[in-house]
């Protein structure tokens, strides 16, 4: 079965750095470009990064731009989204997402791992 | 990036049929087919019910499905059934390689 799980969330202090990442499991994760999203407790999904397959080509949302950096290492099947400066509102559940090949939707996702920033 | 816009709630007794709107922009919705739509229950993981406007992925009811015009993008759900009470998200490619949530919306189910 299709598996992706997310963890390296935690508490940390404004200004600091957090790595989370996404174990892929049950699919050729090279084949995959990759999604990561966000949600604030008891707030909408909000869009963060991508990166295609080969790792090459990566976008980033206006708010995290310059401070997040996505990434991936195909020979662990990980996917890594490295966060500095972190501010109180990056504060949500970071989620994962496997891109249909040849399409633009998401089919699975990754329960979440919360980040936390504060002091 | 602005949010696109959808209802915030939407209801209908079983069996009936109800439609969420997203709307945004020609920079985003109006300008390329990249719109799917996202099932999410309290304290779940998002699931995939919708595609590049109107691709249904496999294992998902035909009770669901999808439309676009214009800049408006709209997501249909017929014989509601109560296990379809969640938050609903829409999400577009855009015009600045990014891409963008509606705001949500939630299905209740009288």
């Amino acid at each position: 079965d299709v598996q992706l799980v997310e963890s390296g969330g935690g508490l940390v202090q404004p200004g600091g750095s957090l790595r989370p990442s996404c174990a892929g499991s049950g699919f050729t994760f090279s084949n995959y470009w990759m999604h990561w999203v966000r949600q604030a407790p008891g707030k909408g999904l909000v869009w963060v990064s991508r990166i295609s397959s080969d790792g090459t080509n990566t976008n980033y949302a206006d708010s995290v731009k310059g401070r997040f950096t996505i990434s991936r290492d195909n020979a662990r099947n990980t996917l890594y989204l490295e966060m500095n400066s972190l501010r109180a509102e990056d504060t949500a559940v970071y989620h994962c997402g496997r891109i249909i090949v040849g399409a633009t939707g998401v089919d699975f996702w990754g329960q979440g791992t919360l980040v936390t920033v504060s002091s | 990036q602005s949010a696109l816009t959808q209802p915030a709630s939407v209801s209908g007794s079983p069996g009936q049929s109800i439609t969420i709107s997203c709307t945004g922009a020609s920079s985003d919705v109006g300008g390329y087919n990249f719109v799917s739509w996202y099932q999410q229950h309290p304290g779940k993981a998002p699931k995939l019910m919708i595609y590049d406007v109107s691709h249904r992925p496999s294992g998902v009811s035909n009770r669901f499905s999808g439309s676009k015009s214009g800049t408006t993008a709209s997501l249909t759900i017929s014989g509601l059934q109560a296990e379809d009470e969640a938050d609903y998200f829409c999400w577009s490619y855009t015009t600045s390689s990014t891409w963008v949530f509606g705001g949500g919306t939630r299905v209740t189910v009288l």
